[in-house]
């Protein structure tokens, strides 16, 4: 079965700085990988998603994500934060084998942002 | 803008109480989930309908917890009794997956979930 870590539970950033969010996964091949956003009693909101080919994905909101098969990772990235993207983050992974779109999720990474 | 619609928002009842949540998806959308989210568990898969057929429900207390989807518009999570360790908020998300189409090319939908308190 496939599994996500998300090593940082909770990232402080300034404003304008450049972010990155951490994301491992396991799985016996590559899987399809996701990131979700979760803003404040809100449900979640897909990013970007990789199933093949560019290792590097761009998605909204200016947020772009790079596989790494040899590092087993997905890591979300944006150049300069905004405020309005504190809020929390989720890596997912889907199997490959899985044709019904069961999604695994991390534990999400809670981001801030200071002035 | 199409979206997955919760009812309550907000619930709070006392122990051994049926709470009955529902979830109307995206109309066209043929696959819904339902999620519960906790601090110390996280977002976990309850269970999920493919064109209204259950089928995966492992994730969920057979004993207490049911879903069912009586039509295509709407799916509903029962607890029945509800204890409270079941506070969470739970989400519904619906998605398509046309046929031979990979169900992931179709972004889950969320809704805003309803956030559940037993006392």
């Amino acid at each position: 079965a496939q599994s996500v870590t998300q090593p940082d539970i909770h990232i402080t950033v300034s404003e304008g700085a450049s972010l990155e969010l951490r994301c491992n996964y396991s799985y016996g091949a590559t899987p399809y990988l996701f990131w979700y956003v979760q803003s404040p009693g809100q449900g979640l909101q897909l990013l970007l998603k990789y199933f093949s080919g560019d290792t590097l994905v761009q998605g909204i909101k200016g947020f772009e994500a790079e596989f790494k098969r040899s590092q087993s990772s997905f890591n979300l990235r944006k150049p300069s934060v905004h405020w309005s993207d504190a809020a929390e983050y989720f890596c997912a992974v889907g199997a490959t084998t899985d044709s019904w779109g069961k999604l695994q999720f991390g534990a999400g990474t809670q981001v801030v942002v200071t002035p | 803008d199409a979206r997955v619609t919760q009812t309550p928002r907000h619930k709070v009842t006392e122990m051994g109480q049926e709470v009955t949540m529902r979830c109307q998806p995206i109309l066209g959308h043929n696959t819904v989930f339902w999620y519960r989210q906790t601090m110390m568990q996280g977002l976990e898969l309850l269970a999920y309908f493919r064109n209204r057929a259950p089928l995966d429900d492992s994730g969920m207390p057979k004993d207490r917890f049911s879903a069912e989807m009586p039509d295509a518009t709407l799916a509903t999570l029962k607890i029945q009794p509800s204890e409270p360790r079941d506070s969470a908020v739970y989400f519904c998300a619906s998605g398509t997956a046309g046929s031979g189409g990979l169900v992931y090319n179709s972004p889950l939908h969320f809704g805003n979930g309803t956030r559940l308190t037993v006392t």
